[in-house]
């Protein structure tokens, strides 16, 4: 069963500053995707990478896919207060099911 | 046009009882899936329903069952409760004939098992 381990399992930061989250797996992806979860709501897709290698942005957000395709990380550039939320990621490695990762909590002070 | 509802909220059940979650799925989607989410955690795929039938289930007792309805709404079963059955349920829904791997989530039913 894959498994997606995400990092930093929390992330306090200030206003403006940059930030990289991280997900890995033990087994290649065939195709990954980054949620964004505000507290009371459902996640939200933000993106999905299919090939390795590749680089997504959108707006602040830039999206990377590893060369392997078992990893993936998500940076922001100058964070804002409305970026605060849980980020995941997950796949579904051709099935049905997906699996999701831990998860990064961020919280954005202004 | 009226994205994933979920009902009701929030629920407060005790352990043993039977409790029933209800979805409908985004206008144009025939996929439903259900996922549970406890605190802190990421969401855990229960299982998937495409034309009435479960396509899919992930590791989850029997005691987790579903239906989903001519009018591609979904219900999510859930008897014998324990109290870590404590948890967010989310549902999503997708369509095959649309962009099959994107998932629309709700807001969730949170269920206090006591």
């Amino acid at each position: 069963t894959q498994l997606l381990e995400q990092s930093p399992q929390f992330l306090s930061i200030q206003e403006g500053e940059n930030l990289t989250v991280y997900c890995n797996s033990s087994s290649v992806f065939s195709s990954l995707q980054w949620y964004r979860q505000e507290p009371g709501e459902g996640p939200v897709l933000l993106v999905t990478v299919v090939t390795g290698g590749e680089v997504k942005k959108l707006k602040r957000l830039t999206f990377q896919f590893g060369d392997a395709r078992k990893d993936s990380s998500l940076h922001i550039t100058a964070a804002q207060p409305g970026d605060t939320g849980l980020y995941l990621c997950a796949s579904n490695s051709g099935t049905y099911k997906y699996i999701f990762g831990t998860g990064t909590r961020l919280k954005v002070l202004a | 046009d009226a994205g994933v509802t979920q009902s009701p909220t929030h629920l407060i059940k005790t352990r043993g009882q039977q409790v029933t979650l209800r979805c409908s799925p985004k206008s144009g989607h025939d996929t439903v899936s259900w996922y549970q989410q406890a605190l802190g955690q990421g969401p855990q795929f229960i299982f998937q329903y495409y034309e009435e039938e479960e396509r899919q289930r992930g590791n989850f007792p029997d005691r987790f069952s579903g239906h989903q309805f001519p009018n591609y709404s979904s219900e999510l079963n859930v008897n014998a409760l324990l109290l870590g059955d404590s948890a967010l349920y989310l549902c999503a829904s997708s369509g095959v004939a649309l962009a099959k791997n994107i998932q629309y989530f709700g807001a969730g039913t949170r269920l206090s098992v006591l």
